[in-house]
């Protein structure tokens, strides 16, 4: 079946600009991880949503950062006004349950801020 | 101190070697372990999960060990397409957080 799929898979900015990113997680999926990979680092949890509760956004760096996750399946992380700091591969992950399940990864986004 | 720690490497083992890593963790509340192997620019992919009886796939075989805190990976008859970077992953009991380490980067040389 399908697996995640995210896009762009490249995306090119300036700073300043506001960039969405997307993820189409696996149908039935309840729980949905975005993450952030910059080079040569592990995995940094960025936000987490569950079902219809409320979201865990603990991880979001900056208020810059915000995502929402619409009808419990496509989710939108959004970057107000990118820094260069933000250049990093964005992954989103989907699980059947949370916590004991595997977590599959969409290809990422590769988020270049020139 | 980081809650998942690994060697970075590089591990450079030949063709046909055993090679085993090791992942610590902190928080002994952990419940569930994973290792996932991720490839030069690619997303991480699960590698297998981590039981507390052990469990082995083919050439691959995962060990808990609760009381000292740490999980381990063991390739047995290395191949080429074995490189990549392993990361070990961890989850709490009751939570939805699953902490990565950073990951041990494994060549395998003709």
């Amino acid at each position: 079946g399908a697996g995640v799929s995210q896009s762009p898979s490249n995306k090119v900015t300036e700073k300043g600009k506001d960039v969405e990113l997307r993820c189409d997680p696996i149908s039935g999926h309840t729980a949905l991880y975005w993450y952030r990979q910059s080079l040569g680092q592990g995995l940094e949890f960025l936000i987490y949503f569950q079902g219809n509760s409320a979201p865990d956004k603990s991880g979001l760096p900056s208020d810059r950062f915000s995502a929402e996750r619409t009808g419990g399946s496509v989710s939108t992380l959004t970057i107000q006004r990118t820094q260069q700091e933000d250049s990093a591969v964005y992954l989103c992950a989907s699980s059947f349950d949370q916590g004991r399940e595997t977590q599959y990864f969409g290809p990422g986004t590769r988020l270049l801020v020139l | 101190r980081k809650e998942v720690e690994q060697d970075p490497g590089p591990f450079n083992v030949p063709e046909g070697a055993t090679v085993a890593f090791n992942c610590t963790y902190s928080n002994s509340a952990s419940q569930s372990f994973f290792w996932y192997r991720q490839d030069c620019r690619k997303e991480p992919k699960l590698l297998m999960s981590v039981y507390s009886s052990g469990n082995e796939d083919g050439r691959f075989t995962a060990q808990l060990n609760r009381a000292s805190q740490y999980i381990s990976l063991l390739i047995r008859d290395s191949k080429l397409s074995d490189s990549a970077t392993y990361l070990c992953v961890v989850s709490r009991s009751g939570t939805y957080k699953y902490i990565f380490g950073t990951g041990t980067r494994l060549k395998v040389l003709a």
